[in-house]
């Protein structure tokens, strides 16, 4: 069964360092989604795009975050100037069409870890 | 804005017995609703989910019933074993996609 594939799997890093999360979604899948997951509370949406530009973001994606699709294949997000309350779960999705006509798959996940 | 409710946070039952999971969602707009299970530091894996023309959808022990006029969907786990305890999430979704998640509901199952 395809996958959405993610590496690292944990990153630790200072604080005020830039970081590169990568992800390369299911290969016929069109949608491409961040999401993170601070310890214990819910998955909070980041970002999606589509046709390589953001479609949405939420107020958590600030100027610090930039999504990448370099190409064919990868999806990328960066941090550029990490702060400790970075320190999340990063999930990557992908899906083939939108919204309710078919489900997103999800990434196993990268720890982002910020000392 | 968005927002979804999830009820109970916590929620212990014993082997064989039902769990039901409720959620609420404020957008009337929303028309998919997926359920994921999530075991500890692993990713959400979809279960079963629901759109908006359906009002009931059932895969084996698992089922999602949704009441859009009330704006509420519910998880129901019959004949419940120790693998089904994990933490499930509830998320509603326009059409753009961006999944909106309840606070989750942490089911333990006891032997």
């Amino acid at each position: 069964e395809p996958e959405v594939t993610q590496t690292p799997s944990h990153q630790v890093t200072q604080m005020g360092q830039e970081v590169i999360l990568h992800c390369v979604p299911i290969s016929n899948h069109l949608y491409f989604y961040w999401y993170r997951q601070i310890l214990g509370q819910k998955v909070e949406f980041l970002v999606s795009f589509y046709n390589n530009e953001i479609s949405e973001k939420s107020e958590i994606f600030d100027d610090q975050f930039s999504v990448e699709r370099p190409d064919g294949s990868n999806f990328t997000l960066k941090i550029r100037s990490t702060k400790l309350e970075d320190s999340a779960m990063y999930f990557c999705a992908s899906s083939q069409e939108q919204g309710a006509r078919t489900e997103a798959f999800f990434g196993q996940g990268t720890r982002l870890t910020v000392v | 804005g968005e927002n979804v409710e999830q009820h109970p946070s916590t929620l212990s039952v014993q082997e064989g017995d039902s769990a039901v999971i409720k959620c609420t969602y404020s957008d009337s707009a929303s028309n998919y609703f997926p359920w994921y299970k999530q075991e500890l530091g692993k990713r959400p894996q979809l279960i079963i989910d629901i759109r908006s023309n359906v009002g009931e959808k059932k895969d084996q022990r698992i089922a999602v019933t949704l009441n859009k006029t009330a704006k509420h969907f519910s998880l129901h786990i019959t004949e419940t074993q120790p693998e089904d305890s994990a933490v499930y999430f509830c998320a509603a979704s326009l059409n753009t996609g961006k999944l909106i998640f309840g606070q989750g509901t942490t089911l333990q199952v006891k032997p």
